[in-house]
């Protein structure tokens, strides 16, 4: 069975420091998705960066890169500079290609301390 | 781009009625929709799959009687809680997968809470 792990269940950060949110996976397939999603207090699911599994360069998106281990099954998040309004739960989520169905880890929740 | 949806964003209900959410793509059409459900500090669980013109898929454990899903067209999906009782209370989100995507992402609405009285 596919599954998701993360095994930090809360985090805290300084402003304006970077922070590494762990998650790991397991599957036998070859052809994936991975997904990091922000769940604010709002509790609105925002997409903050996916890695296409067939891709050896790990996916950024401004403050935000992924450290995408693909023998180890591993997908960190690093958040740089982190702001206020990062303070969220983050969930990590895998997909094979083609069964559009996810897999949730059970999310991190961090908090940015000013 | 890529803004999903949902009516209304909360609900509360007399026990044995039923409600319906609303969920909608805004800017792409959307052949495959999610529903999901969450419970406080915990994570998504999967509800069902919901493609349009054809019938839902449900996750094991989940009763397709009562949680009735209807996909009529490319933006909208519908979950209609049937018979509605205390235990239902919760957050329901959605999701949408579009049409011309290739990377399978799915785009989350900002969910409804229920809570039956």
């Amino acid at each position: 069975a596919q599954t998701v792990t993360q095994s930090q269940p809360e985090m805290s950060v300084q402003e304006a420091e970077t922070v590494t949110l762990s998650c790991t996976y397991d599957t036998s397939e070859n052809n994936y998705y991975l997904f990091w999603y922000k769940q604010p207090p709002s509790r609105q699911m925002i997409l903050v960066i996916r890695q296409e599994a067939y891709k050896q360069q790990n996916a950024t998106e401004n403050r935000f890169s992924v450290n995408f281990q693909k023998a180890a099954k591993s997908f960190s998040l690093k958040i740089s500079d982190s702001q206020l309004g990062d303070t969220a739960m983050y969930f990590c989520a895998f997909t094979t290609s083609g069964t559009y169905k996810y897999i949730f880890g059970t999310g991190t929740r961090l908090k940015v301390l000013a | 781009g890529a803004v999903v949806s949902q009516h209304p964003s909360r609900v509360i209900c007399k026990s044995g009625t039923s409600v319906k959410i609303e969920c909608r793509s805004l800017d792409f059409q959307a052949t495959t929709m999610f529903w999901y459900r969450q419970f406080p500090k915990q994570s998504l669980m999967l509800m069902a799959t919901s493609n349009e013109g054809s019938k839902a898929t449900y996750e094991q454990g989940v009763e397709k009687d009562k949680f009735l899903i209807n996909h009529a067209s490319l933006t909208l999906s519908t979950l209609t809680v049937t018979s509605a009782h205390p235990e239902d209370s919760s957050f329901y989100i959605c999701s949408a997968r579009s049409q011309q995507d290739s990377t399978d992402t799915q785009y989350f609405g900002p969910g409804t809470r229920l809570t039956v009285l």
